[in-house]
């Protein structure tokens, strides 16, 4: 069974309006959280690193500002899209790890209207 | 982390073996080889990872050549739910980040 829970697993909503993504590790503590977002027809590209208890790391050229993250318990984190526009409609993928092997979640179909 | 080629589409019947192929030339001494698929719409699977030996278990095969530097993923009786793209991924145990870099993959289509 899934070990790493998403929700929601789609949302549309209206340009200008901020989307919580919520990511749940399941049956362990996840120390660390990723999350990656992927266009059409294009691979996975990683956002952001989020550990508990401390600020998340961005991969170069991802807004911190625009994609709040928050990682507040070893099996919670969430991510804040906020002011969302067009052009951040995409899928967004969680990933969590304790020991190998990483664990995804089924991603979050997010369409901005 | 070492980067991966892979080719970007393959296909094979129903009920043979895949084999998946996958170049990684610059890996280094402490860098597993990992491999993932994703299948449409979803979030990446793992499957299967390595150092050196080949490693076996019940949804596939792998198989790492003596200088590292490729490995093979081998789906012994391919089904149609097999068709998904297929990443391979290198990364070193000892990276405190663990991030995992994914390249483009290969598009597998498993023919009826």
């Amino acid at each position: 069974g899934a070990v790493v829970s998403q929700h929601p697993s789609r949302v549309i909503c209206k340009s200008g309006t901020s989307v919580k993504i919520e990511c749940r590790s399941l049956d362990f503590q996840a120390t660390t959280m990723f999350w990656y977002r992927q266009f059409p027809k294009q691979s996975l590209m990683l956002m952001a690193t989020s550990n508990e208890g401390s600020k998340a790391t961005y991969e170069q050229g991802v807004e911190k500002d625009k994609f709040l993250i928050n990682h507040a318990s070893l099996t919670l984190s969430t991510l804040t899209v906020t002011s969302a526009h067009p052009e951040d409609s995409s899928f967004y993928i969680c990933s969590a790890r304790w020991f190998q092997p990483q664990h995804f979640g089924d991603g979050t179909r997010l369409s901005i209207l | 982390d070492a980067k991966t080629t892979q080719p970007p589409s393959m296909d094979c019947a129903e009920g043979r073996a895949a084999n998946l192929p996958c170049n990684h030339s610059t890996i280094s001494g402490n860098e597993y080889v990992y491999w993932y698929r994703q299948i449409h719409s979803q979030g990446p699977q793992y499957i299967i990872h390595g150092l050196k030996n080949n490693e076996t278990n019940e949804m596939a095969s792998l198989i790492i050549t003596e200088d590292r530097k490729s490995s093979t993923l081998i789906l012994p009786h391919a089904t149609l739910r097999d068709t998904a793209v297929y990443y391979c991924i290198v990364r070193a145990e000892g990276d405190s980040s663990y991030k995992l870099i994914f390249g483009s993959g290969t598009r597998l289509l498993v023919r009826p």
